[in-house]
């Protein structure tokens, strides 16, 4: 079982539309967690991060957490264009000090006019 | 600008060649750490440094993988006898401080074996 689990995709949404994007990861012990983005060819760029259960909003986009079902989840309201890209979830391993981040495969986004 | 400062952005090397990748990171932080990216997945954890230390290596990094970071500023992260296999997107990444904030990458070095 990998660590941190994503669908693939692609997921296409029409413009305007409600984009979700899901991650399952397998420590129970990991305590922080990161949606970011990544366009084709350049680097990933953070989008949100959580740390406690519930739902953790800005602007356009809100997280989801659910410790107990080591679930995380991205929602994209009135999602547009530029929002097509890859999204990759990444739970935090370890502990103190030590922050050492995996990556799911990420999940590709399509969003059509 | 992301502020971690990544060279070079692109290399193309033919097998057996050894290559070098620099990091800078943003001043203040004093984590750092190498990733890869192969085409289709995530970023793999290959290597950490708080300061100049290396406090973990990935155990699927081969010997032919070496990084070093000797002020606890830039980084290095060298490839000795490439193979295809190699060719890859490698990140940096650095935070600041302790605790679990996120990761600040880098642009990138594109590193393709011929």
């Amino acid at each position: 079982q990998k660590e941190v689990e994503q669908n693939s995709g692609p997921l296409s949404v029409p413009e305007g539309a409600i984009a979700s994007l899901n991650c399952t990861y397998s420590d129970r012990g990991s305590q922080s967690f990161f949606w970011y983005r990544q366009y084709s060819g350049k680097s990933p760029e953070l989008i949100m991060s959580i740390y406690s259960n519930g739902d953790k909003e800005d602007g356009r986009f809100t997280a989801q957490l659910n410790k107990a079902s080591q679930y995380v989840s991205l929602l994209i309201r009135d999602s547009q264009p530029s929002d097509s890209a890859t999204y990759l979830c990444a739970v935090n391993i370890g502990e103190g000090g030590y922050n050492k981040l995996i990556f799911g495969a990420g999940t590709r986004l399509a969003v059509h006019p | 600008d992301t502020g971690v400062s990544q060279n070079p952005r692109h290399k193309i090397t033919k097998r057996g060649q050894n290559v070098t990748f620099r990091c800078d990171p943003i001043s203040e932080h004093n984590r750092l750490y190498w990733y890869r990216q192969t085409l289709g997945q995530g970023p793999e954890f290959l290597t950490y440094f708080q300061n100049e230390a290396q406090l973990e290596k990935s155990r699927l990094l081969s010997d032919r993988f070496s990084a070093e970071r000797p002020k606890g500023s830039f980084s290095t992260l060298e490839i000795q006898r490439t193979e295809q296999g190699d060719s890859a997107m490698y990140l940096c990444a650095t935070v600041q401080g302790f605790g679990n904030s996120p990761l600040h990458f880098g642009n990138g070095t594109r590193l393709t074996v011929t």
